[in-house]
């Protein structure tokens, strides 16, 4: 079963603007991990930010935010004031705490940032 | 890439060709981690090691095997390549002390097409 939803194939967003992305998350562990990397055309992988199961402040690293929803098991990326090199693929991923867990990704969501 | 080294860069096999992928870190963490990234599908688990000495397959483990050398290298071998092989390899360590929250550092990435 898939434990990591993104419904986005792809966004397009104009310079400046804000963006979600979204992450549904399937687990029934308590204790997990939630993830965003962003891949550009260049392809390498760069890990953005994470938020944990626990956290009760919702995670933010400059212009990423993590907007965590517990109930609703969602975990989506907003990126404030898109810049042109923000366009790339971005990734969903998920660890749960339970046993030795390995992280799974979503499949991804293409963002194009336009002038 | 926080230290993760992958050669090659690029590779052309024909169908049933074998090779190696190498993977090496120039730092001293325990985990490491293989994954094939194909489109639409996300990044996919291949194989891991928890430590030296021990390798666990992932979500799609058939048709390679790996090695876990020493603690600095991990490699992953096609003993016959077939043309769905044909897919971005990345190799990645796990970088931090508590399994959940830890993220991923990936390597570059080995472009691997089968004919």
């Amino acid at each position: 079963a898939q434990k990591i939803t993104q419904t986005q194939p792809g966004m397009f967003v104009q310079e400046k603007e804000a963006v979600t992305l979204d992450c549904t998350y399937d687990t029934s562990d308590q204790s997990y991990g939630l993830f965003w990397y962003k891949q550009p055309s260049s392809g390498e992988m760069i890990f953005l930010i994470y938020q944990g199961s626990y956290d009760e402040q919702n995670a933010t690293e400059g212009r990423y935010s993590l907007n965590f929803q517990k109930a609703r098991k969602s975990a989506n990326l907003v990126i404030s004031a898109s810049q042109l090199g923000d366009s790339a693929m971005y990734f969903c991923a998920m660890r749960e705490a339970s046993g030795y867990s390995t992280l799974t990704f979503g499949k991804g969501t293409m963002l194009l940032v336009s002038p | 890439n926080a230290g993760v080294t992958q050669t090659p860069k690029f590779q052309v096999l024909k169908t049933g060709q074998s090779m190696t992928l190498q993977c090496a870190q120039d730092m001293n963490h325990n985990s490491m981690y293989w994954y094939r990234q194909d489109p639409g599908m996300g990044l996919r688990l291949i194989y891991y090691s928890a430590s030296e000495g021990t390798t666990d397959k992932g979500e799609v483990p058939n048709g390679y095997n790996v090695s876990r050398l020493n603690k600095r290298e991990f490699s992953l071998r096609l003993e016959s390549a077939a043309p769905s092989q044909t897919s971005v390899y990345f190799c990645a360590i796990e970088t931090g002390l508590r399994v959940s929250n830890s993220p991923l550092h990936f390597g570059n990435g080995t472009r691997l097409t089968v004919t």
